[in-house]
């Protein structure tokens, strides 16, 4: 069946630290992928996308590369902010399902001043 | 620049009471969604809709119900409150099934 797996968090950092979140799924076909972003308090907001194989999306500093070969879409900041510090989502849009949105159980970021 | 509109934003109910928790999105979005988040996980599919009048079963909809009579409203509906119904519940909307969704705030729902 369709899954994803997301590193649990929390995850703890210092500013400008880098951060990597981990994000592999389980699909048929190629599914676009989403990293969406959950500040406290707040509904989930798109962060980016990516749509065939090889992509990056790229926002706010935020990277992640649509890997085929290993279903991966790891998601990655350079050096993050307090302001940084959110839930994160890991979400593929399968089209087995439907095109649903299948999401991860999130990882919890909170960078320390 | 409203998006999508949740209401209420809190509300606590006893077993058994029933409510409807109100989306509204103003973006002209055939694809609206109803999405439950328990703590500490990610967000299960309700009900969604792709286009008014049509409707149709996500992953979790025991206990729920919606109507789509119009384009803009997609309201989710308790008949009969369960302590297993307390959750934060999300209501989202797109122009099309592969694109991204746009969420609302959130209604955190108690059933005590």
């Amino acid at each position: 069946g369709n899954s994803v797996t997301q590193m649990e968090g929390p995850v703890t950092l210092s500013e400008e630290a880098f951060l990597t979140i981990n994000c592999t799924y389980t699909a048929t076909g190629y599914p676009s992928l989403f990293w969406y972003v959950q500040y406290p308090g707040e509904g989930l907001q798109l962060l980016l996308k990516a749509t065939k194989a090889d992509d990056k999306g790229s926002n706010k500093g935020f990277e992640a590369t649509y890997r085929k070969e290993t279903t991966s879409f790891h998601l990655e900041k350079g050096s993050v902010q307090v302001s940084d510090s959110a839930v994160y989502f890991c979400a593929p849009l399968i089209k087995a399902a439907g095109n649903k949105l299948t999401f991860g159980g999130g990882t919890r970021v909170l960078v320390k001043p | 620049n409203a998006g999508v509109t949740q209401t209420p934003k809190f509300r606590i109910l006893k077993i058994g009471q029933s409510m409807t928790l109100q989306c509204a999105q103003d973006m002209n979005h055939n694809y609206m969604y109803w999405y439950r988040q328990d703590p500490g996980m990610g967000l299960k599919l309700i009900y969604y809709s792709v286009g008014a009048g049509i409707t149709d079963k996500g992953e979790v909809p025991n206990g729920y119900n919606v109507s789509r009579s119009t384009t803009e409203d997609f309201p989710l509906r308790l008949e009969l409150a369960a302590p297993s119904q307390t959750s934060v519940y999300f209501c989202a909307s797109s122009s099309g099934s592969n694109q991204p969704q746009h969420f609302g705030d959130g209604t955190r729902l108690s059933i005590l």
